[in-house]
């Protein structure tokens, strides 16, 4: 799976947007772009994912760029629960030799100030 | 939604004994379910492959005899970390996909596992 870059951490005022980006330079082809959050001392939680086109459902945004080397994960109004850590993960879909196995980076820590 | 329930939740136990975690798929069939384990302010790495009917499928650098995992049913994986040690103590958490979807995994809660 290709590898990913994220910021290590970020600050958000809750109510704003938060903007997480994610670097996946040498994704390929028929590799996913993945997200998922971490809250502390719990299982990591499925946010949303795409392949190239935009994506959005009642959690987040996720746009991907047109060369998809690169994506940002949006959640437009961010409450305070959403503190936490934010895994992108590029993977093959379903039916992919390689589809299975979950490759996490050190994700970015999203804190959520009132 | 699909769910994976993982049980304990928590665990102390003392070294040298053993300690199995439970992992279920709920509302449906796993073939397939992943262990993962995180050390405090870690990623998390993934220990090994479970496979209903066959042999789990083991990362580079986990020790087989002493993480035992057991498939035995379309919902239920096991892991048995084998005669426990300090360094053991983790936070294990599995996962499985739902079949007939393409988002993702769905994960447990996750067990901590302190050894004394």
């Amino acid at each position: 799976d290709a590898k990913t870059t994220q910021p290590p951490s970020m600050d958000c005022a809750e109510g704003r947007a938060a903007n997480l980006p994610c670097n996946h330079s040498t994704i390929s082809g028929n590799e996913y772009v993945y997200w998922y959050r971490q809250i502390h001392s719990q299982g990591p939680q499925y946010i949303i994912h795409g392949l190239k086109n935009n994506e959005t459902n009642e959690m987040a945004s996720l746009i991907i760029t047109e060369d998809r080397k690169s994506s940002t994960l949006i959640l437009p109004h961010a409450t305070l629960r959403d503190t936490a850590v934010y895994y992108c993960i590029v993977r093959v879909g379903r039916g992919g030799t390689s589809y299975g196995k979950l490759t996490f980076g050190q994700g970015t820590i999203l804190t959520v100030h009132p | 939604g699909a769910v994976v329930s993982q049980h304990p939740s928590w665990v102390i136990c003392k070294s040298g004994t053993s300690v199995k975690i439970e992992c279920r798929s709920l509302d449906f069939q796993a073939t397939t379910m992943f262990w993962y384990r995180q050390f405090p302010k870690q990623s998390l790495m993934l220990m090994a492959t479970s496979n209903e009917g066959s042999k789990a499928t083991y990362e580079q650098g986990v020790e087989k005899d002493k993480f035992l995992i057991n498939h035995a049913s379309l919902t239920l994986s096991t892991l048995t970390v084998t005669s426990a040690h300090p360094e053991d103590s983790s936070f294990y958490i599995c996962s499985a996909s739902p079949p007939g979807t393409n988002y993702g995994y769905t994960f447990g809660s996750g067990t901590r596992l302190t050894v004394v």
